[in-house]
């Protein structure tokens, strides 16, 4: 099983829809988990952070499944410029982080 | 705000030739890295420091060495550059985020812009 596992994508929704992204990883002492994001040929930059209790932040929600080693994001009422891809990260080992490859959404009007 | 900034955005070099990419942060953050992202493969990790001259191989050293004489700065080295190493280079720092018992976590890691690295 892969450290930290995406769906690629892409996913194509209208403006407005509600879309979904899980990620699996495979380190059950994992600790840290994050959701980032990442323009074209930019950056890539902090989104959210993933608590146990799940987070809210704004339109995003975030949450952290342990027990089936799986962490989501939700987008409600998407927008033209939430088109990006998102990057799920695990720590896996200390001091560092494990990336997964990344699910692209692409939002149209 | 934290800032990292990278020597170049772009760069191109010839087989062979020795590469130094600079990477330097401003937030005294005790962790840099440095990774390369390529399409379909996404972020890899080459190597990190967790403080000053210390280094640990991430997933893909090989080819690469790093330096860290200095708490801000992390630089890259390509002793013989060769063109499977034609990519985008990140480098990122983050805090040491302490937690209760023995494993550390980090906190968010912050990305320089990035070099694009073509080797001919």
């Amino acid at each position: 099983r892969k450290e930290v596992e995406q769906d690629p994508g892409p996913f194509n929704v209208p403006e407005g829809a509600t879309v979904a992204f899980n990620c699996t990883y495979s380190n059950s002492a994992s600790q840290s988990f994050f959701w980032y994001r990442q323009d074209c040929r930019k950056e890539p930059k902090l989104l959210m952070s993933v608590y146990s209790s799940g987070n809210e932040d704004g339109r995003f929600t975030a949450q952290l499944n342990r027990a089936s080693q799986y962490i989501s994001l939700l987008i409600r009422d998407s927008k033209l410029s939430d088109s990006a891809t998102y990057l799920c990260v695990v720590n896996i080992r200390e001091t560092a982080l494990i990336f997964g490859k990344g699910t692209t959404l692409s939002v149209s009007s | 705000d934290v800032k990292v900034t990278q020597s170049s955005r772009y760069l191109v070099k010839r087989t062979g030739e020795k590469v130094f990419l600079e990477c330097v942060q401003d937030m005294d953050h005790e962790n840099m890295f440095w990774y390369r992202q390529d399409p379909g493969l996404g972020l890899r990790l080459i190597y990190f420091s967790y403080d000053v001259k210390m280094k640990e191989k991430g997933d893909i050293p090989e080819g690469y060495s790093v330096s860290r004489e200095k708490k801000e700065r992390f630089s890259l080295i390509l002793e013989s550059a060769s063109t499977n190493q034609t990519s985008m280079y990140l480098c990122a720092s983050s805090q040491v985020a302490g937690l209760a018992g023995a494993l550390l976590s980090t906190d968010t890691q912050y990305f320089g812009p990035g070099t694009r690295l073509t080797v001919l």
